[in-house]
């Protein structure tokens, strides 16, 4: 079965500070990939998603990026971060067909 | 395009009680449609799905579903709710037309009291 492994778990950085959060995936080849945010514990926005290396659209402008540098690794990053990029970010991966399966996620505190 | 409802922003239910929680549904194409369920400061854990075949359809931890194509629902049912049950509970759908992501309901919170 697959396994979403995300990290940290926890995350606390300064305004204007770089960001990177990586996900792997085990389990399966070839998947698609996703990044969601999740705000104030409800509802699930996309942000980004992955058919295959270095394939990556986008789904919401803003202050992050997301790269596929490996077939099994998704990488969110920022450059420099708003207050607003605090949120709780989970890593997604399923097949075409097949349910997606999560990371456990990261809750990213900017101060 | 495709969108996911759930109606009920918190649905509260005693222990022992049936519990339902909705889901409606518009896709383009045929549907694939999920449910998950999450703990706090959890990811979403797979509960079941419908791709195709019986209209009802059981899953992890006693939980099951109905697909009805006629009023496009999908909702999650539990013949006996336990307090472990609270959580948030998400309905998902992927239109077989564009097959890549999937899209969520704003999710509802079940909770079981004792």
């Amino acid at each position: 079965s697959q396994t979403i492994h995300q990290w940290p778990a926890t995350l606390v950085q300064p305004v204007g500070s770089p960001l990177s959060l990586e996900c792997t995936v085990e389990g399966t080849s070839n998947p698609n990939l996703y990044w969601y945010r999740q705000a104030a514990g409800r509802g699930l926005q996309l942000l980004f998603y992955s058919v295959g290396i270095g394939q990556i659209s986008s789904e919401v402008p803003q202050n992050l990026s997301a790269s596929r540098p490996q077939d099994r690794q998704f990488i969110l990053s920022s450059k420099k971060l708003l207050l607003s990029d605090s949120g709780f970010y989970l890593c997604a991966g399923g097949d075409r067909v097949t349910e997606a399966f999560f990371g456990q996620g990261t809750r990213l505190t900017v101060v | 395009a495709q969108s996911v409802a759930q109606p009920e922003d918190q649905v509260n239910v005693a222990e022992g009680n049936p519990l339902t929680v909705k889901c409606t549904y518009s896709v383009s194409g045929n549907p694939y449609l999920f449910w998950y369920v999450q703990y706090p400061n959890r990811g979403l854990q797979f509960l079941l799905k419908y791709i195709t075949g019986d209209n009802l359809v059981k899953g992890s931890y006693g939980f099951e579903a109905e697909f009805n194509k006629s009023q496009t629902s999908f909702h999650l049912k539990k013949p006996s709710a336990l307090v472990s049950d609270s959580a948030l509970y998400f309905c998902a759908v992927r239109d077989d037309n564009y097959g890549q992501n999937f899209v969520f309901g704003p999710g509802t919170r079940l909770s079981v009291l004792p």
